[in-house]
């Protein structure tokens, strides 16, 4: 079956810093990769869509210049956390869209940031 | 894409048949009824779709009702490692793909 890494799993980092979190379709294609964050007790929430060779579309009350992502390859989509503070602290998590029209979304295991 | 109703939460028995219930009343003719699940720290799970028909894979069956009002996903012999939030939504089978979480059920599979 489709398979989506997410790396790092767990990372840990200091107020004001940025963090990198990459998604990867290890063995499918995917034009299109989406970027949910969720909060302890909460359900997903999409932050964005991420399309290869393209910009990113952000849900409303995202900011782009914070979350920034980058969607370089059929098969790597990067999120970059930028500037990173307390409150961003949260469990990020990416899918991918299989290949084929009926084909479901597939996600990652999760990326947990906590920033001190 | 249609909003969908599930109970809270919900317990079952290991060994017995897990049925989780799932209102969409405002579905429309194109829109599919997708199942997922997460477990604790994990990402989410497909497990299952359909569109009007019945369907049923290695993890579960899905029944949607004539009206397609409402559907239940099943898992017939529920084990420990089943304890999750499931998640069941409804969208068109677009080119947007993208995914819009309610709050789920939250599965507690007692021994």
């Amino acid at each position: 079956g489709a398979v989506v890494s997410q790396h790092p799993s767990w990372v840990i980092c200091k107020s004001g810093t940025s963090v990198k979190i990459e998604c990867r379709s290890l063995d499918f294609q995917a034009t299109t990769m989406f970027w949910y964050r969720q909060f302890p007790k909460q359900s997903l929430m999409l932050m964005a869509t991420s399309n290869e060779g393209s910009k990113a579309t952000y849900e409303q009350g995202v900011e782009k210049d914070k979350f920034l992502i980058n969607h370089a390859s059929l098969t790597l989509s990067t999120l970059t956390v930028t500037s990173a503070h307390p409150e961003d602290s949260s469990f990020y998590i990416c899918s991918a869209k299989g290949q084929g029209a009926n084909s479901p979304l597939h996600f990652g295991n999760g990326t947990r940031l906590t920033v001190t | 894409d249609a909003k969908t109703t599930q109970p809270t939460s919900m317990d079952c028995a290991e060994g017995r048949a897990a049925n989780l219930p799932c209102n969409h009343s405002t579905i429309s003719g194109n829109e599919y009824v997708y199942w997922y699940r997460q477990i604790h720290s994990q990402g989410p799970q497909y497990i299952i779709h359909g569109l009007k028909n019945n369907e049923t894979n290695e993890m579960a069956s899905l029944i949607i009702t004539e009206d397609r009002k409402s559907s239940t996903l099943i898992l017939p012999h529920a084990t420990l490692r089943d304890t999750a939030v499931y998640y069941c939504i409804v969208k068109r089978m677009d080119s947007s793909y993208k995914l819009i979480f309610g709050s789920g059920t939250r599965l507690l599979v007692r021994p």
